[in-house]
């Protein structure tokens, strides 16, 4: 069975600081995809940042940087110089090769303080 | 870049009434949409999987009768909640997969908060 844990219920980091919202995965199959997702108060899924199993090389999407760690099975979102409005919800997300389906993690509350 | 719109955002229904909700594809064609609920201050979590011209997949524990999943086109799935009671009223989503994206491709829809009163 696949699963996503988000142990990090809640952060609060200051504003223009880096940020990592932790997030391990657990899955049987050895082609998968991970993604975060950033969700505000009005409910639109943001994608930001996805990373194949098989890629050699972490992601990155401008301010957004994925820490793929395959043995340790975790895929950590990186957020450099934190702003105002990154304050939202992370979801952090799997899919596995054998189907298409996205499983979600239970996210993360990010508050950034000016 | 792909896009999917989800109507209505919001809406109230009386208990025991049925609600439709609309999810299309406006710029690609989606073989397979997916239906999420969430709660509030919590995950999103997977209530079916809605493929083009057949029934759809319900995951575990979600009450097929109650939730409609109907898949006419390769732009449009639409979720009817039966029959609807207070316990219903919740935050749901769609998802479509755009397969000419390699690797992902998965654009959500906007939202439709349900509230049953």
């Amino acid at each position: 069975a696949q699963k996503i844990t988000q142990t990090q219920p809640g952060m609060f980091v200051q504003e223009k600081e880096a940020v990592t919202l932790d997030c391990t995965y657990d899955t049987s199959d050895p082609s998968y995809g991970l993604f975060w997702y950033k969700q505000p108060s009005s409910g639109e899924m943001i994608f930001l940042i996805y990373q194949g199993s098989y890629d050699q090389q972490n992601a990155t999407e401008g301010r957004y940087s994925l820490n793929f760690q395959k043995a340790r099975k975790s895929a950590n979102l990186v957020i450099s110089a934190s702003q105002l409005g990154d304050s939202a919800m992370y979801f952090c997300a799997m899919r596995a090769r054998r189907d298409d389906k996205i499983i979600f993690g239970k996210g993360t509350r990010l508050h950034i303080l000016p | 870049g792909a896009v999917v719109s989800q109507h209505p955002s919001w809406v109230i229904c009386k208990s025991g009434t049925s609600v439709k909700i609309e999810c299309r594809s406006l710029d690609f064609q989606a073989t397979t949409m997916f239906w999420y609920r969430q709660f509030p201050k919590q995950s999103l979590m997977l209530m079916a999987t809605s493929n083009e011209g057949s029934k759809a997949t319900y995951e575990q524990g979600v009450e097929k009768d109650k939730f409609l999943i109907n898949h006419a086109s390769l732009t449009l799935s639409t979720l009817t909640v039966t029959s609807a009671h207070p316990e219903d009223s919740s935050f749901y989503i769609c998802s479509a997969r755009d397969r000419g994206h390699v690797g992902y491709g998965y654009t959500f829809g906007s939202g439709t908060r349900l509230t049953v009163v």
